[in-house]
């Protein structure tokens, strides 16, 4: 089966601190993983893929296949990383197949 | 470039009635996409499209319906409209890469939000 999952439906941190947003995924080859980020108001956009393996605006993720998981991670979180995120796989056929989102809200 | 527009923005319709979401891009990508968000239920794929003329189901097609007659429009039709079709809809494009799939960045518009009362 190919599954994207994300625990959480809502992460609150205060600025500064740490975050990291999980996703676990369930694909029988080789994942191409991403996180898509929806601020306020604005479209869905993509923040960054593992194949690239790239920090964009202080996020990061490692793929790591042994626990099937492509956790997004940034060291101090900022008011405006507010927004929900989803974890999102590509199937061989070239589809996205997406979690089920998480609002992370970042309070000052 | 606009990227990807979708119209309406906003729709209230009623149980029974039809209407037509419109998305069109102007990046002459081949594949385009719709889907619906439900809360808490991220991003389920309606209908897709890798190019003119072929249009494919994809996770939850039923109630809709498509046609890709030109690159740039790929309109979604509600038939009967039902409450279960209350969502916000998104269209999404990506162009052909080079191994004549698509590139896997997706590239979405503002969304239809769509209430069935």
């Amino acid at each position: 089966a190919q599954r994207v999952t994300q625990p959480e439906k809502l992460l609150s941190v205060f600025k500064g601190a740490p975050v990291e947003l999980k996703c676990n995924y369930s694909y029988s080859g080789s994942p191409e993983l991403f996180w898509y980020v929806q601020y306020s108001r604005q479209r869905l956009q993509l923040l960054l893929r593992h194949i690239s393996r790239e920090s964009i605006k202080g996020f990061t993720a490692d793929l790591n296949k042994g626990e099937t998981s492509f956790h997004l991670k940034k060291p101090f979180a900022q008011e405006e990383d507010s927004a929900m995120y989803y974890c999102a796989l590509l199937n061989q056929g070239g589809k996205l197949i997406f979690g089920q989102g998480t609002e992370l809200s970042v309070k000052p | 470039n606009a990227g990807v527009t979708q119209t309406p923005k906003f729709h209230i319709l009623k149980i029974g009635q039809s209407m037509t979401l419109q998305c069109t891009q102007d990046m002459n990508h081949n594949y385009m996409y719709w889907y619906r968000q439900d809360p808490g239920m991220g991003l389920k794929l309606i209908y897709y499209s890798v190019g003119a003329g072929i249009t494919d189901k994809g996770e939850v097609p039923n109630g809709y319906n498509v046609s890709r007659s030109t690159t740039e429009d790929f309109p979604l039709r509600l038939e009967l409209a039902a409450p279960s079709q209350t969502s916000v809809y998104f269209c999404a494009s990506t162009p052909r890469g080079q191994g004549g799939g698509p590139v896997n960045e997706q590239y979405f518009g503002p969304g239809t939000r769509l209430t069935v009362t």
